[in-house]
């Protein structure tokens, strides 16, 4: 079956530095996704992204915050200047087969990458 | 704007008990309605969606959960617990297809021996 891959599995970065998760979302699906879960705390919905632009975003995803598509496959999230806040798992996730664009799809979610800012 | 409640962060059962986790929702039209585990150091793994018209809804593991309307609620229930049913599980709402997922605070289900 069909799954979402993310790379690293976990990234140890330095405050102020930039971080780039990746994600390769399921081949035919249209919309991708990220969303973050702090330690002991709900999953969050971070960015939607559809038709190479984002289509929906949270209040958490601000001017520090950007997604991107560089390729076919690839989807990626990039913190510019990570805080200790932004410490979290975050996961990528999609959705909504192009063949079949009208039903009532779930969104696939990756094993995450769990960011921790030091 | 959407919400998902659980009630109950913490749910112990016995191997073999009636496994019943809460979830309410809100919403001011009929939502898409999930629940997803997850296990330790694992990603979302979607356990049911809930499908208009279907008011008791079958998922993988032998869980299943109902809807209903006047209740606002999606309650997961499985009949037996397994020790490996032990995991976080979370309830999610949704307006549409490709749109956001509202998810609750999760419970966390731990089965004894």
């Amino acid at each position: 079956e069909p799954e979402v891959t993310q790379t690293p599995s976990h990234q140890v970065t330095q405050m102020g530095q930039e971080v780039i998760l990746r994600c390769v979302p399921i081949s035919n699906h249209l919309y991708f996704y990220w969303y973050r879960q702090i330690l002991g705390q709900k999953v969050e919905f971070l960015v939607s992204f559809y038709n190479n632009e984002i289509s929906e975003k949270s209040e958490i995803f601000d001017d520090q915050f950007s997604v991107e598509r560089p390729d076919g496959s690839n989807f990626t999230l990039k913190i510019r200047s990570t805080k200790l806040e932004d410490s979290a798992m975050y996961f990528c996730a999609s959705s909504v087969d192009r063949d079949s664009p009208y039903s009532n799809q779930p969104q696939h979610f990756g094993d995450g990458t769990r960011l921790s800012i030091l | 704007a959407q919400s998902v409640t659980q009630l109950g962060s913490h749910v112990s059962v016995s191997e073999g008990a009636l496994v019943l986790l809460r979830c309410n929702y809100s919403s001011s039209v009929p939502p898409y309605l999930f629940w997803y585990v997850q296990y330790p150091n694992q990603g979302l793994q979607l356990l049911l969606k809930y499908t208009t018209g279907a008011t008791l809804v079958k998922g993988i593991n032998g869980f299943e959960a109902e809807f209903k309307k006047s209740e606002t609620s999606f309650h997961l229930t499985k009949p037996s617990a397994h020790m490996s049913d032990a995991a976080e599980y979370f309830c999610a709402v949704s307006l549409q297809a490709g749109t956001a997922l509202i998810f609750g605070k999760g419970t966390t289900l731990s089965v004894s021996s």
